[in-house]
């Protein structure tokens, strides 16, 4: 059964600093990879999706890498804003069963 | 276009009572989900419905039931409430089961006292 930890829970940073969000899965054979934003109260919105064919995806200050055979993901945030203040989370998608969420990572970016 | 949409947005519930929650999507999206999402459990799959006219379980399906009503609609109902019930309820669709983006609504905010 796939499991999807990341860690830290929650995380503190300054405004401007870089930060990576990691995230890890137990079971390589993956279909894709989505990281998500959820704001206090909101639904979840999706960031990234990376394919299991590609290595990472960007989009603005949002880099997202996979390594499928060390079971890991990394979602890395450049010049983090109070804007980027939410909770994120990674999803496994393994083709044959639905998406497997880990419990996220609420991170704070302090002005 | 308005995405995925969900009603009510809040509701509470005495033990024993029934309601169905209510979601469509104008995305012509042919899968759809509901998620309960609890502080420290994470988010888990309750149902989904892969295609219009198909319903499976998820990983929490003890005490709900859903109906896949046509291509847009996905209600999830709640026959006999408990308070082990009382969560946040999203609904998500995507255009195929597997290898899509998914799309959240806004969530349901459920107490059963």
């Amino acid at each position: 059964k796939q499991e999807v930890t990341q860690i830290p829970a929650a995380l503190s940073v300054p405004e401007g600093e870089n930060l990576v969000l990691n995230c890890s899965f137990t079971d390589s054979a993956i279909y894709n990879l989505q990281w998500f934003r959820q704001d206090p109260g909101k639904g979840l919105t999706s960031l990234l999706l990376i394919q299991s064919s590609q290595r990472e995806q960007t989009s603005g200050r949002l880099n997202a890498s996979l390594d499928k055979s060390s079971g890991r993901s990394t979602l890395y945030i450049a010049a983090s804003q109070p804007g980027d203040s939410a909770t994120y989370l990674c999803a496994v998608d393994s083709g044959n069963t639905p998406l497997v969420f880990g419990k996220g990572t609420r991170l704070s970016v302090i002005a | 276009n308005a995405g995925v949409t969900q009603t009510p947005k809040f509701q509470v519930l005495k033990t024993g009572q029934s309601m169905t929650l209510q979601c469509a999507q104008d995305m012509n999206h042919n899968s759809m989900y509901w998620y309960r999402q609890d502080p420290g459990m994470g988010l888990r799959l309750i149902y989904y419905s892969a295609s219009e006219g198909t319903t499976d379980k998820g990983e929490v399906p003890n005490g709900y039931n859903v109906s896949r009503l046509n291509k847009r609609e996905f209600s999830l109902r709640l026959e006999s409430a408990a308070p082990s019930q009382t969560s946040v309820y999203f609904c998500a669709s995507s255009l195929n089961r597997a290898g899509e983006t998914q799309y959240f609504g806004p969530g349901t905010r459920l107490l059963v006292l």
